[in-house]
C-alpha cells in the first residue's frame, strides 16, 4: 500500500533554533500533503495544506512565518519550525492523499519535537 | 464536513466485542464514513470505510443504519493491543480535501 515516510521520528532542539521535518511519499506521487500537530491527550489539529509547486495554505491561527512549508516535488514536503520555543514542543504528523475518498489518506509515523 | 460526536472514552476487557458509536446528524448524501485508529506516538491508521448498511474487513465491522445519522464501529474479541484512540470521520473527500479530526474515542482494554 501507499506509504508516507516521516523523518526524523523524534528530535530535541534548543530554544531559538530551527528544525526541519521531512515527509516523503514512497511509492506514489502526492500533489497535496497535510501537516498536523497533536498535543498530549488531544486530537490532531490541521496546521496547513501543502501543495506541490505552490504556496501552502495555512489554517487560521497558524503562523506561516514560524512554520515554513515547502513542497518542491511530488514526493517530498518539509515543515520547518523556525526559532523554536518550548511551546512548539508537540507531535507533528504529515499525511497525503492516495486516491478518492477518505480511505485514500495515509499518514506518516509522526515526529516528536522537544524544544529545551 | 459533517460534525461528529463520539464518546470521549470507553473501557472494555480482553476477548469482549467493543462497539463505538458515532453520531453524524448532518451527514450529506455524498458523504462517506471512515474510521481511523491511532496508537500513542504514531500516525492514524485507516480501519474501515462505509456508505450504508454494513461493511466488514479483517479488522472490524461498520454498521450504518438506513438514515445514516450514526454509525457503529465494532471490534470483535478485542485484545490489549486494541487500546488506542478511534476517530470517526464523515465527508465527501475529494482527492485533495483536507481531513479535520474530531476528539475521537479513547478505548482502554483491560486484562
Amino acid at each position: 500500500g501507499a506509504v508516507v515516510s516521516q523523518h526524523p521520528s523524534w528530535v530535541i532542539c534548543k530554544s531559538g533554533t530551527s528544525v526541519k521535518i521531512e515527509c516523503r511519499s514512497l511509492d506514489f506521487q502526492a500533489t497535496t500533503m497535510f501537516w498536523y500537530r497533536q498535543f498530549p491527550k488531544q486530537s490532531l489539529m490541521l496546521m496547513a495544506t501543502s501543495n506541490e509547486g505552490s504556496k501552502a495554505t495555512y489554517e487560521q491561527g497558524v503562523e506561516k512565518d514560524k512554520f515554513l512549508i515547502n513542497h518542491a516535488s511530488l514526493t517530498l514536503s518539509t515543515l520547518t519550525v523556525t526559532s523554536a520555543h518550548p511551546e512548539d514542543s508537540s507531535f507533528y504528523i504529515c499525511s497525503a492523499s492516495v486516491g478518492q475518498g477518505a480511505y485514500g489518506y495515509t499518514f506518516g509515523s509522526g515526529t516528536r519535537l522537544t524544544v529545551v | 464536513l459533517a460534525k461528529t460526536t463520539q464518546p470521549i472514552s470507553m473501557d472494555s476487557y480482553e476477548g469482549q466485542e467493543v462497539n463505538i458509536t458515532c453520531s453524524h446528524n448532518n451527514i450529506a448524501t455524498n458523504d462517506y464514513i471512515t474510521w481511523y485508529q491511532q496508537f500513542p506516538s504514531q500516525g492514524p491508521r485507516f480501519i474501515i470505510q462505509g456508505y450504508k448498511t454494513k461493511v466488514t474487513n479483517e479488522v472490524a465491522s461498520l454498521f450504518i443504519p438506513a438514515d445514516r445519522k450514526s454509525s457503529t464501529l465494532s471490534l470483535p474479541r478485542v485484545s490489549l493491543s486494541d487500546t488506542a484512540v478511534y476517530y470517526c470521520l464523515v465527508g465527501d473527500h475529494g482527492r485533495d480535501d483536507k481531513i479535520i479530526f474530531g476528539k475521537g474515542t479513547r478505548l482502554h482494554i483491560l486484562p
